[in-house]
């Protein structure tokens, strides 16, 4: 299996523009996870989904974010409008939906908003 | 609600010797996973180790193992024979059981590895 897959690596924006971070997730996978990752704060868990449901969306920082996952194979998550203080490593992670197994991790979304 | 926390922002060590992380959580889940993630400066997340709420031992792999205290909510990182490479920053981790299945990260700590 390639793993998970995050597209683009990198991504520089000016302030005020969309940006829409792109995931898919192991095959077989059940369990997607959005984080984000600052100096400051951490490894921050944005949105957990389950079945493509999301089930936990109170790490979203605020309604400028938005995820969905319109299939088991792909997950986005959409900052509108960006701002300087969302730059940051965004990582998407799938498991199975099991207490038990590890969360496999993408290489990241490195995100510069100018 | 759950919480991880790791005490130790940074850590060195001696090469070839053992070294512990930190970590302590807290849940009112009674079943629960806990996990170390290791990431080197390329940035890139390595699942290390994983230790169930009902473990009766504790968890090994490797030069890793985990020392769970049930009792005193801690599930710290022993690193035996430290190599150069082990310098990166080491993340804990706790996964809800049930429909709480979400996956919470500690702010880790940075080791480095002297020669």
């Amino acid at each position: 299996d390639a793993g998970v897959i995050q597209s683009p690596r990198h991504e520089v924006t000016e302030m005020g523009q969309e940006v829409t971070l792109r995931c898919k997730p192991i095959s077989g996978h059940n369990s997607l996870f959005w984080y984000r990752q600052t100096m400051m704060r951490g490894l921050e868990l944005l949105i957990y989904f389950n079945n493509n449901v999301p089930i936990d969306d109170s790490g979203m920082p605020e309604d400028r974010f938005s995820a969905k996952m319109p299939n088991a194979s792909f997950s986005t998550l959409k900052i509108q409008p960006s701002e300087p203080r969302d730059s940051a490593v965004y990582f998407c992670a799938s498991s199975l939906w099991q207490m038990n197994t590890e969360a496999f991790f993408g290489q990241g979304t490195r995100l510069t908003v100018v | 609600a759950q919480k991880i926390t790791q005490t130790q922002p940074g850590m060195f060590v001696q090469e070839k010797e053992a070294v512990t992380l930190d970590c302590t959580y807290d849940t009112s889940d009674p079943s629960y996973g806990l996990f170390w993630y290791k990431q080197p400066s390329s940035g890139e997340m390595i699942f290390l180790i994983y230790q169930g709420s009902y473990d009766q031992q504790n968890a090994t792999e490797g030069r890793y193992s985990l020392n769970f205290q049930k009792a005193r909510k801690s599930a710290n990182l022993v690193i035996s024979a430290s190599q150069l490479g082990d310098s990166a920053m080491y993340f804990c981790a706790m996964r809800g059981g049930g429909s709480q299945g979400n996956l919470i990260f500690g702010k880790g700590t940075k080791l480095s590895v002297k020669p």
